[in-house]
């Protein structure tokens, strides 16, 4: 069965840039997270949907963030334009129901 | 909004001995408390929860208690093996249509051989 599936697993980039991480959920699943988790300030909730529909946005840093669900199946987060201190590792978790978040493997980013 | 503190920051152990990790919680709206583990390279996996109308639970040698009054709730790991080693994030949800999950800082647990 496949978990939550994360794309790309690794990016590393210039100030700047226009950085897409990507996300599958769980089949099934009506809840999508992101999450960004750095040394400092451990995880951090950006955003949350619920049935595609994003339900709290207040985590998320600035107006250079955005997240897009356009389907049950995907998920995007979009960070335009990256600094050195967005450098980071995403991670896209998806539940359904029962409270237990799954995560998947995470997307280290890295801004130079 | 809900904050979560959590300690300590990092725990060392004899395998065999006891691990506890304590964790606080700021909301009194917040009625379920997960425990997630993170391995190395991965992502933070669920491995025991309790929820408020409960005050203990116990899954082989992992046990959670909360206490809502003090709004304290603890994970205790008993028998530690080397394989326990890694981090281990509390948390607290309200759950209110959909529902929010804020994390504690995380414990990195190190158990010797």
């Amino acid at each position: 069965d496949a978990g939550v599936i994360q794309s790309p697993r690794h990016e590393v980039t210039e100030m700047g840039q226009e950085v897409t991480l990507r996300c599958k959920p769980i089949s099934g699943h009506n809840s999508l997270f992101w999450y960004r988790q750095t040394m400092m300030r451990g995880l951090e909730l950006l955003i949350y949907f619920n049935n595609n529909v994003p339900i709290d946005d207040s985590g998320m840093p600035e107006d250079r963030f955005s997240a897009k669900m356009p389907n049950a199946s995907f998920s995007t987060l979009k960070i335009q334009p990256s600094e050195p201190r967005d450098s980071a590792v995403y991670f896209c978790a998806s539940s359904f129901g029962t409270l237990e978040l799954f995560f998947g493997e995470g997307s280290r980013l890295t801004v130079l | 909004g809900e904050n979560v503190e959590q300690h300590p920051s990092t725990l060392s152990v004899q395998e065999g001995d006891s691990a506890v990790i304590k964790c606080t919680y700021s909301d009194s709206a917040s009625n379920y408390f997960p425990w997630y583990k993170q391995e190395l390279g991965k992502g933070p996996q669920l491995i025991i929860d309790i929820r408020s109308n409960v005050g203990e639970k116990k899954d082989q040698r992992i046990a959670v208690t909360l206490n809502k009054t003090a709004k304290h709730f603890s994970l205790h790991i008993t028998e530690t093996q080397p394989e326990d080693s890694a981090v281990y994030f509390c948390a607290a949800s309200m759950v209110t249509g959909g529902f929010k999950t804020i994390f504690g800082a995380g414990t990195r647990l190190f158990v010797k051989a």
